[in-house]
């Protein structure tokens, strides 16, 4: 039972390069989500899926797109990689999404920008 | 809008004493909190989560967090430090449609 897997680990891109940050859970959950770890700023939500089919803006979403591929896959889409993008980007899963649930995390992928 | 607020960027303290970190929060309603623990290099994990009831919450490791409504706080404490609990600490506060605001974190180192 592997939980959430992200891939990769690392990445380094040039700016205006794309990229995906691939995603996957195994354990069923309803819920996805994006965030983008920042010295001194703690986790911001990039984008969240309640749903399979479904997805809405966090509170950073500028420069993202997602897509949930299916039950288990959510992926982050950098379309033109800005140095503001470099951060440590990890996603989670939760049961149902509903309130006070246990984030799942990922392991992170650390992106630089240069 | 919710907020966390973390005072403490980093903390220090020898092993086997006793640690708190602090967190206070900013939320309309009643606030659904939690502790998350990030070792180097890896995702977060939970330690302990307040939903409603008793004040003062046991989660994993050993910790401990008591939810003080008057003072907005929900500080997370231990009362034997160990090497292995160096770390950085975030605390979280549960928003509308489960999206949890985090802290900016709290880094704790332990001297041995």
């Amino acid at each position: 039972n592997a939980g959430v897997t992200q891939t990769p680990k690392f990445q380094v891109l040039k700016t205006g390069q794309s990229m995906t940050l691939q995603c996957a859970q195994d354990m069923n959950h309803n819920s996805m989500y994006w965030y983008r770890q920042d010295p001194g700023m703690g986790l911001r939500l990039i984008y969240y899926s309640a749903s399979e089919g479904t997805t809405d803006k966090g509170e950073v979403p500028n420069g993202y797109n997602v897509s949930r591929l299916n039950k288990r896959e959510f992926s982050l889409r950098l379309e033109s990689a800005a140095p503001s993008q470099t951060s440590v980007y990890f996603c989670a899963s939760i049961i149902t999404g509903a309130i006070g649930e246990k984030l799942f995390f990922g392991s992170g992928t650390q992106l630089s920008v240069l | 809008a919710q907020s966390v607020t973390q005072p403490d960027i980093h903390i220090t303290v020898s092993e086997g004493a006793s640690l708190e970190l602090r967190c206070n929060y900013s939320y309309g309603a009643t606030p659904y909190l939690f502790w998350y623990v990030q070792s180097p290099g890896q995702g977060l994990q939970l330690l302990l989560k307040y939903f409603s009831g008793d004040t003062l919450v046991q989660g994993i490791k050993g910790f401990e967090a008591e939810f003080k409504r008057s003072q907005s706080s929900f500080n997370l404490r231990k009362p034997s430090v160990h090497w292995s609990d160096a770390a950085e600490y975030f605390c979280a506060v549960g928003a509308g449609g489960n999206k949890l605001v985090f802290g900016a974190g709290t880094i704790l180192r332990v001297k041995s």
